[in-house]
């Protein structure tokens, strides 16, 4: 296990279709993290799971957005009816389940809604 | 959660030593200081984690006075491929139930 894998890399989608990402976290960390980056800014929390519980939503997850993590393991990220402003590239992060350690983040999959 | 301000930019040559302030005037009892750099189209890429006084590690050292209210990220001899956006985050994993908060980063541009 190498690291947190996030895919697709890239997806270019029509505005009002469905989008799925995947990200599959290193396998013994217990706690899932999404984040949505635009350009020239941090990346902004999106919601975050300890195994299969979603603990937390940011208010930036709306309705169009929902995230599972079905057996603790991989989790997916949807976003229906996608519009412009959701093009940006979303982040996947894991870490383990004890203080004071960081999260080793994935390479992004990067949406662009034409 | 304790908020961090940082510059937005700096600049440095190849060689020298570059270090980067992060203000963080509300930090709690049980928050620690997590410093990340991002390159280009990539995730954050963890560097190096504080609660006080200095660690080092391989990349970089980390320098938290005794107030804990700001900390320096110090990268010695700094190269082309330092050139990257860092961001000093604070924050505690005890609990679990709050995710770490990004700001804006500083963009650290290295020249030859």
């Amino acid at each position: 296990d190498t690291g947190v894998s996030q895919n697709p890399r890239h997806k270019i989608t029509k505005r009002g279709q469905n989008v799925t990402f995947r990200c599959d976290p290193i396998s013994e960390h217990n706690r899932l993290y999404w984040y949505r980056q635009t350009l020239g800014q941090g990346p902004e929390f999106l919601t975050y799971f300890q195994n299969e519980a979603q603990l937390e939503k940011s208010r930036l997850l709306s309705d169009r957005f929902s995230a599972e993590r079905p057996k603790g393991s991989f989790s997916t990220l949807e976003i229906q009816r996608t519009e412009q402003g959701d093009s940006a590239m979303y982040l996947c992060a894991s870490s383990p389940g004890t203080a004071a350690l960081g999260y080793t983040f994935g390479s992004g999959t990067r949406l662009t809604v034409v | 959660l304790a908020k961090t301000t940082q510059p937005i930019s700096m600049d440095s040559y190849e060689g020298q030593e570059v270090n980067i302030t992060c203000s963080h005037n509300n930090i709690a009892t049980n928050d620690y200081i997590t410093w990340y750099q991002q390159f280009p189209s990539q995730g954050p890429r963890f560097i190096i984690q504080g609660y006080k006084t200095k660690v080092t590690n391989e990349v970089a050292s980390l320098f938290i006075p005794a107030d804990r209210k700001s900390s320096t990220l110090s990268l010695p001899r700094v190269s082309l491929s330092d050139t990257a956006v860092y961001y000093c985050l604070v924050g505690t994993m005890d609990t679990g139930r709050r995710a770490l908060t990004f700001g804006s980063g500083t963009r650290l541009q290295v020249q030859p």
